[in-house]
């Protein structure tokens, strides 16, 4: 099964509003980091989040995370149609380096 | 600083042909990564390398792939006699030592077999 596991799958919002996306995971973390994919391209790194931190903030972008639950939200906050695109979380296991876990991502969709 | 180059950006081979896929990491890195993406899907981990070390192929398939990352030149993952199933993103990443600054990722290569 997955390590990290975003919801919604999907998430369809207009320029301006927020939008949240949040991932579950099942085993101990290093760290948890969350990417962005445009349509057919690479991997963008977004914004990493140690174990020991409950949230951080990067611009327009605000992750939290929560080891008791296991889980971490991202929040885009005043969306623009540029921010199109799907955006997975990847778990960096405690008892290992380097072999991310993805979850299958959230799609999402700006309209002007 | 170019980041993770991979190249070739897609590649077509026939069936049973073998597919040879490059990534140059970003200079300074030394620990390099593949991933592979299948359509609508996350990516999943295969292999992570140092120069001339193999650290964890936890997720290479048993047969047909390979992976190198030798003292000069790019890694390579090699992927012999391919199938129809391989057709895939293959994404390679690079991290310094210190695992807290993230990984970079290069582009892809899109694999399609025929």
């Amino acid at each position: 099964s997955q390590q990290g596991e975003e919801d919604p799958q999907a998430l369809s919002i207009q320029e301006g509003e927020n939008a949240t996306m949040n991932c579950s995971y099942k085993t101990s973390i290093n760290n948890l980091q969350w990417y962005r994919q445009n349509s057919g391209r690479g991997l963008v790194h977004l914004i990493l989040i140690r174990s020991n931190e409950r949230e951080k903030h990067s611009g327009r972008l605000r992750v939290t995370l929560d080891t008791s639950k296991k889980s971490s939200s991202l929040l885009i906050t005043a969306s623009r149609a540029a921010d199109t695109a799907s955006y997975f979380c990847a778990t960096d296991a405690a008892d290992s380096w380097g072999k991310l876990q993805f979850g299958a991502g959230t799609q999402v969709v700006v309209t002007p | 600083n170019a980041g993770v180059m991979q190249n070739p950006r897609h590649l077509v081979r026939r069936r049973g042909q073998e597919a040879r896929l490059r990534c140059s990491p970003m200079k300074g890195h030394s620990h390099v990564y593949w991933y592979r993406q299948l359509p609508e899907e996350g990516l999943k981990f295969m292999v992570y390398l140092q120069k001339e070390n193999i650290i964890d192929e936890s997720g290479m398939p048993k047969e047909r792939f390979s992976a190198e990352f030798p003292k000069e030149g790019p890694s390579i993952l090699r992927i012999q006699q391919v199938v129809r199933g391989d057709s895939a993103a293959y994404f390679c990443a690079s991290s310094p030592r210190d695992r807290y600054y993230g990984y970079t990722f290069g582009s892809g290569t899109r694999l399609t077999v025929v």
